[in-house]
């Protein structure tokens, strides 16, 4: 069965400096992999997704992932944070099988805390 | 807008009590699913569906039920037989037999046992 691990359950930094939120899968079939956000008491807004092509996939307020299939990772960088990027991040797959469910596995979300 | 709409936002339910929480989507997906949030756990799926009238349980379907009578509507009940319903809960949708397998989401609903 798939499976999701991020590697950080919580991950400080000081505003303007750059992060990265680690993300590994289990499988080795073709799967889809996304990042999303959540705000607190919020649902969750995708940031970013790899269906296929270029293993660099750039997302929305700046984030950016690359894929690695040998290493089966997909982490989520940012170059310099701010304060309204303090959240939890989540990583999720999605199996390409021919059942087609569109379920996502989810990891277990990393919070990112911004200092100023 | 489209989009997906839970209610209510809060919710608390007594020992015992079935409590029924809404998910409406007017975004034409024909697929719906309820995940729960637990802090440190991620989201783990409750029930999906993929067409009106059929649904399939998740990893942790015990001690709920849903309906998909209409493409719009995917009711979740947390029934009494949930022996630890205080969680967070969210509902999402997405577009089905597409290589577009994102998913939306609801604002969630956080369900209290008092």
């Amino acid at each position: 069965a798939q499976s999701v691990t991020q590697l950080d359950s919580q991950v400080p930094v000081f505003e303007e400096a750059p992060v990265e939120l680690r993300c590994n899968y289990s499988s080795s079939v073709s799967v889809y992999l996304f990042w999303y956000v959540q705000y607190p008491n919020q649902g969750l807004q995708l940031l970013l997704k790899y269906l296929s092509g270029s293993t660099l996939v750039k997302g929305i307020n700046g984030f950016e992932a690359e894929f690695n299939k040998s290493q089966t990772s997909f982490h989520l960088r940012k170059p310099s944070v701010h304060i309204s990027d303090t959240a939890e991040y989540f990583c999720a797959v999605s199996d390409r099988g021919s059942s087609n469910t569109g379920k996502l596995i989810f990891g277990q979300g990393t919070t990112l805390q911004v200092k100023p | 807008d489209g989009g997906i709409t839970q209610s209510p936002k809060y919710l608390f339910r007594k020992e015992g009590q079935n409590v029924t929480l809404s998910c409406e989507q007017n975004l034409n997906h024909d697929a719906m699913y309820w995940y729960r949030q637990d802090p440190g756990q991620g989201l783990r799926l409750i029930y999906y569906s993929q067409i009106v009238n059929d649904f399939q349980k998740g990893d942790i379907a015990e001690g709920y039920s849903v309906s998909r009578e209409k493409k719009e509507s995917f009711p979740l009940t947390v029934t009494s037989a949930q022996k630890n319903p205080t969680a967070f809960y969210l509902c999402a949708s997405s577009l089905q037999g597409s290589m577009n397998t994102e998913a939306f989401f609801g604002q969630g609903t956080r369900l209290t046992v008092v």
